[in-house]
């Protein structure tokens, strides 16, 4: 299978501790986006990066927040200093430019539980 | 500022009864319309894109449509397999973001 993989699949952590998540995107898509899913709610955008450059991040992404794409492959996200609120599926999802059709392809989510 | 809005939000069928999902949407500059299938505890499965007002994609038991305000799920003689949360999301303007509506959830029982 060479979908969109993420690691780990579920997170329980203290209030006030930081957590990182990690993705890893379809094999040659250039693009990938971070999205928090809360329950009875669609997908909400946080960031996208495309190759290593993050071009947009959404006003949801506090400064507690901060994405990377080192290489333009894999990226990861992590939360400091977790609060309550942030508990929450952390979806991760890639595309291909020049792909007209501009899908993204989700990974299984992270599911965050702050306690 | 972009909305989607999906109706109804929950919606349970016998199994061979056919209906439909609605996405009704006010955006500037829609550039593509998603459909996403979600099961439980998992994330989004594609299912569909359309582009433009009259356009229709089919799979399965499934057919999409698009008008210039709203679009259409149509499941045509369900299965219990098919029960899921259907999501709609937009893509519009000079972004790269998904806006996705909050879905419905569908069951289909025997």
């Amino acid at each position: 299978d060479t979908g969109v993989s993420q690691d780990p699949r579920h997170k329980i952590t203290k209030r006030g501790q930081n957590v990182t998540f990690r993705c890893d995107p379809i094999s040659e898509h250039n693009r990938l986006y971070w999205y928090r899913q809360t329950l009875g709610q669609g997908p909400e955008f946080l960031t996208y990066f495309q190759n290593e450059a993050q071009l947009e991040k959404s006003r949801l992404l506090s400064d507690r927040f901060s994405a990377e794409r080192p290489k333009g492959s894999f990226s990861t996200l992590e939360i400091q200093r977790t609060e309550q609120g942030d508990s929450a599926m952390y979806l991760c999802a890639s595309s291909y430019l020049p792909d007209k059709e501009e899908t993204q392809y989700f990974g299984p989510g992270t599911r965050l539980l702050v306690l | 500022e972009d909305q989607v809005t999906q109706s109804p939000e929950a919606l349970r069928l016998q199994e061979g009864e056919s209906s439909s999902l609605n996405c009704s949407y006010t955006v500037s500059g829609l550039r593509g319309l998603f459909w996403y299938r979600q099961d439980p505890g998992k994330g989004p499965e594609f299912l569909f894109t359309l582009y433009s007002a009259g356009e229709e994609k089919e799979k399965e038991r499934l057919k999409a449509t698009l008008t210039k305000k709203e679009s259409f799920l149509h499941i045509t003689a369900p299965k219990p397999e098919d029960s899921a949360t259907y999501l709609c999301a937009l893509l519009t303007g000079g972004g790269n973001k998904l806006t996705f509506g909050t879905g419905t959830q569908l069951k289909v029982e025997l």
